[in-house]
């Protein structure tokens, strides 16, 4: 399973656009990205997942380039209620090993008035 | 629809004591999985099953205990509780391997 690397943390404002990057150079042929949302005291939540080019659902976007060594999640006029912890995962989705999975620490989204 | 039911929400256990966790989905998905969740990090796992009758070793697999007698029920049990197993513990499932998660509600267990 690819590793992956995404900031720490970020900051955000209502109404804003909110795009968090994750690095993934070691991204195989046949790996998804998913993106996970976490809130406090709550298990992950699946947010979106693609392999290439942009996806785009009810909550979120994922850019993906060319080369598939990033990816980035655009959530569109953030509110107070997308405070989470955002979780990218690579893998081959018909068949990664599930030892290989990783969550990494993710990234702290907080959003303020 | 359920999706994934965990039992219990919470306990304190003394060290030394067993306890089996319990998680059971309606969704009859072929893969599960336990992660541990301790306090302001990420989620790591502990042991998954790709199919009723298999189980697997994760990242931490010491001190658990995993088995998948049926389809729906996925128990986790610590057979010596030691400190260092407090933590939040979520169960998942997904319809195959590596596929997209859908998570419990979390046992928050506390070993003193």
């Amino acid at each position: 399973l690819a590793k992956t690397t995404q900031p720490i943390s970020m900051d955000s404002y209502e109404g804003q656009e909110v795009n968090i990057t994750c690095s993934h150079n070691n991204i195989a042929t046949n790996d998804y990205i998913t993106w996970y949302q976490q809130f406090p005291s709550q298990g992950p939540r699946f947010i979106i997942q693609g392999y290439k080019t942009k996806v785009t659902n009810e909550v979120a976007s994922l850019f993906i380039p060319a080369d598939r060594k990033s990816s980035t999640l655009s959530l569109p006029r953030v509110s107070l209620s997308d405070t989470a912890v955002y979780y990218c995962l690579v893998g081959d989705i018909g068949g990664s090993s599930a030892s290989k999975i990783i969550f990494g620490s993710g990234t702290r989204l907080s959003i303020r008035p | 629809t359920a999706g994934i039911t965990q039992a219990p929400t919470s306990q304190i256990l003394a060290a030394g004591r067993s306890m089996t966790l319990r998680c059971t989905q309606d969704m009859r998905h072929n893969a599960m999985y336990w992660y541990r969740q301790d306090l302001g990090l990420g989620l790591r796992l502990i042991h998954y099953s790709n199919t009723a009758g298999t189980t697997g070793k994760g990242e931490v697999p010491d001190g658990y205990s995993v088995s998948r007698a049926n389809t729906d029920d996925f128990p986790l049990t610590l057979a010596s509780a030691v400190p260092s197993q407090t933590s939040v513990y979520f169960c998942a499932s997904s319809d195959s391997e590596g596929g997209v998660q859908f998570f419990g509600p979390g046992t928050r267990l506390t070993v003193l």
